[in-house]
Formats: C-alpha cells, structure tokens, sequence
C-alpha cells in the first residue's frame, strides 16, 4: 500500500519550459489536492478535485493546469515556468470533503526553474 | 477571516523540555483543527487533531488545547525529544467544506 505517490521527485527546469507533475493515490480517495510550499508561507492550495472529471482553483492557481482523468492520478501543469515556481510540491488526498478530514500527502516534488 | 496565524515560526527545545506552538485564526465557522508533522525530505503527515467540543485532546506526549473563546489553539509537546525535531503545520477546516487552511508552520529543534 503505497499510498500518495508523486513523480518525479527533483526536478529542474529552464524559464519558459513545461512540464508535468504527476500523482497517484492507491487508496480510493475522491478527493485530491494540489499544494506549493515556500518557506515562511506554508502550504498553498494551488487546485483541487472533489472527483474523476472536476477540478477547481485554489487560492494560488494562476500558472498551473490540472487534469483528472482518473480517480486514483491528478496531474498539475506548468505550461510555461516562471522561476517563481521555484518550490516544493505536494499532492495530498481524503476519503471524503477534506474540510474536515485527513489529508494523506506525498512525499513532494522539488522543482527549480532557473 | 480564512486565515490561520501560526507561531513561532522557528522554535528550539531542550531535550526533555516542554514545546509550545501557537495558532489563531478568525472564521467561527471552523470546526476541525489538525496538527501535521513533518520531517525533512517527507510530506506532512497528520499528527493530531480536535474538534471545538473539547478544550483538550492528548495523545501521548501531544496535547491539543483549544480555546473557543479566544479563538486560538495550540500544541503542547512533553519531554520533547530529538525525534520530535521537524516542522509543524496547524491547519483548519469546516465540516462540509472541500479543504484546510494551513498556518505558516513551525520549524522545531530539539537539542540533545
């Protein structure tokens, strides 16, 4: 049981460049999120899925792009990266409405845009 | 009034010392707060957490205390030790709702 699995784990890229995250959770969740950590300001909500097929904004989308074509993987896109991408990625999921649930999260992705 | 303020932002213990990490948030509607930890190369993993029925909550050597009132909740770690050296998120959440507010976090040290 995996759990939360993120790909690749360090990843760096040139200004201008795209690339995608991927994630994938082996517990059934319908729930999953995307997060950006940055020291000093926690963990931001980039976007999140309530279920195969939905995906809606969090407070820092702009720059990024989701897909969930599958219930278990939720993918965020950099269509084209801006070294104020440079952070640390998260991919967390929950059973159900993660207002009041726990979050299972991976163990992240180290991007740097240079 | 979504926002969670937490602190200190880093924090440093003596082994077998008592650690203390504060949070204050605004919104009334909130009725979840979870404590994650996480260590260095690792995603937060959940710790702790406590609904605003109970002004306390303890698992081993953590503690939650929650002041409704004073709408603030804090971490209380007990013989602190160096495992326990990581970064602390408390977050925030509404039953119903589609996700956490997390505060800024907290790095904690604990020297042997």
């Amino acid at each position: 049981n995996a759990g939360v699995t993120q790909t690749p784990k360090f990843r760096v890229l040139k200004t201008g460049q795209s690339m995608t995250l991927l994630c994938a959770q082996d517990m059934n969740h319908e729930y999953m999120y995307w997060y950006r950590q940055d020291p000093g300001m926690g963990l931001r909500l980039i976007h999140y899925s309530v279920g195969e097929g939905t995906t809606a904004k969090g407070e820092v989308p702009d720059g990024y792009n989701v897909s969930r074509l599958k219930k278990q993987n939720f993918l965020l896109g950099l269509e084209s990266a801006a070294p104020s991408q440079t952070s640390v990625y998260f991919c967390a999921s929950s059973f159900r409405q993660g207002g009041n649930q726990p979050q299972h999260f991976g163990d992240g992705t180290r991007l740097s845009i240079l | 009034q979504q926002q969670v303020k937490q602190s200190p932002q880093s924090l440093i213990v003596q082994k077998g010392g008592i650690s203390i990490i504060n949070c204050a948030y605004e919104n009334t509607a909130f009725d979840y707060f979870p404590w994650y930890q996480q260590f260095p190369g690792k995603g937060p993993a959940l710790l702790i957490a406590i609904r605003p029925d109970v002004s306390e909550k303890k698992e081993g050597r953590f503690t939650i205390s929650f002041n409704k009132s004073a709408k603030q909740f804090s971490l209380h770690i007990m013989d602190s030790q160096p495992g326990d050296s990581a970064t602390y998120f408390c977050a925030a959440g509404i039953q119903g709702a589609q996700k956490l507010v997390f505060g800024q976090g907290t790095r904690l040290t604990i020297n042997p």
